[in-house]
């Protein structure tokens, strides 16, 4: 069975700083997409950035941008010049081609302070 | 575009009642989920739906029942309510192409007392 693990249940950063979510998976399979979702207080769920692992370029988006590192099964979230708007819980997950189920990790609980 | 519209947004029910969670889309997604998220547990797949008329049992799917008459609507009902299904409740649509990932509703918060 597919597994994530977020191993940063909390982070703090100030304004502008740039960091990192770390994210690692287990799977036997080789066809698979990795996706990051954000979930502010609203409880909204906001995708942020997906992965195909196919691809060996890393995925960005304006100031989000992954780390995918398909051997060592590691895919994580950095985020750049970060806005008070970042505030958030961030989900990494996981899905096989063509499955329906999205497989997440516990969550990291990300803080901006001004 | 709406996306992906669940009602209610909040909901208390007392043991053993029962009700449905509405959820409605309108991209024409093939495919339909319904997620419930626990404290420290990351959303966990309840039901799903690949189409009109089809659907299959997620990882928790006890206590829940589900039916997809039409592409756009896929209703959560809970069939006696218990303590333990006090959650809050997504549901989500993707279109065919895995690679776009999902698009989820807003959510329900669900209290069973």
């Amino acid at each position: 069975a597919q597994t994530v693990t977020q191993s940063q249940p909390e982070m703090s950063v100030q304004e502008a700083e740039t960091v990192t979510l770390s994210c690692t998976y287990d799977t036997s399979e080789s066809n698979y997409y990795l996706f990051w979702y954000k979930q502010p207080p609203s409880r909204q769920m906001i995708l942020v950035i997906r992965q195909e692992a196919y691809k060996q370029q890393n995925a960005t988006e304006n100031r989000f941008s992954v780390n995918f590192q398909k051997a060592a099964k590691s895919f994580s979230l950095k985020i750049s010049d970060s806005q008070l708007g970042d505030t958030a819980m961030y989900f990494c997950a996981f899905t096989l081609q063509g499955a329906q189920k999205l497989v997440f990790g516990q969550g990291t609980r990300l803080t901006i302070n001004p | 575009n709406a996306g992906v519209t669940q009602t209610p947004k909040f909901q208390v029910l007392k043991t053993g009642q029962s009700m449905t969670l509405q959820c409605a889309q309108d991209m024409n997604h093939e495919y339909m989920s319904w997620y419930r998220q626990d404290p420290g547990m990351g959303l966990r797949l309840i039901h799903y739906s690949v189409g009109a008329g089809i659907t299959d049992q997620g990882e928790v799917p006890n206590g829940y029942n589900v039916s997809r008459s039409t592409t756009e609507d896929f209703p959560l009902r809970l069939l006696s309510a218990a303590p333990s299904q006090t959650s809050v409740y997504f549901c989500a649509s993707r279109p065919r192409t895995t690679a776009y990932g999902y698009t989820f509703g807003s959510g329900t918060r669900l209290t069973v007392v």
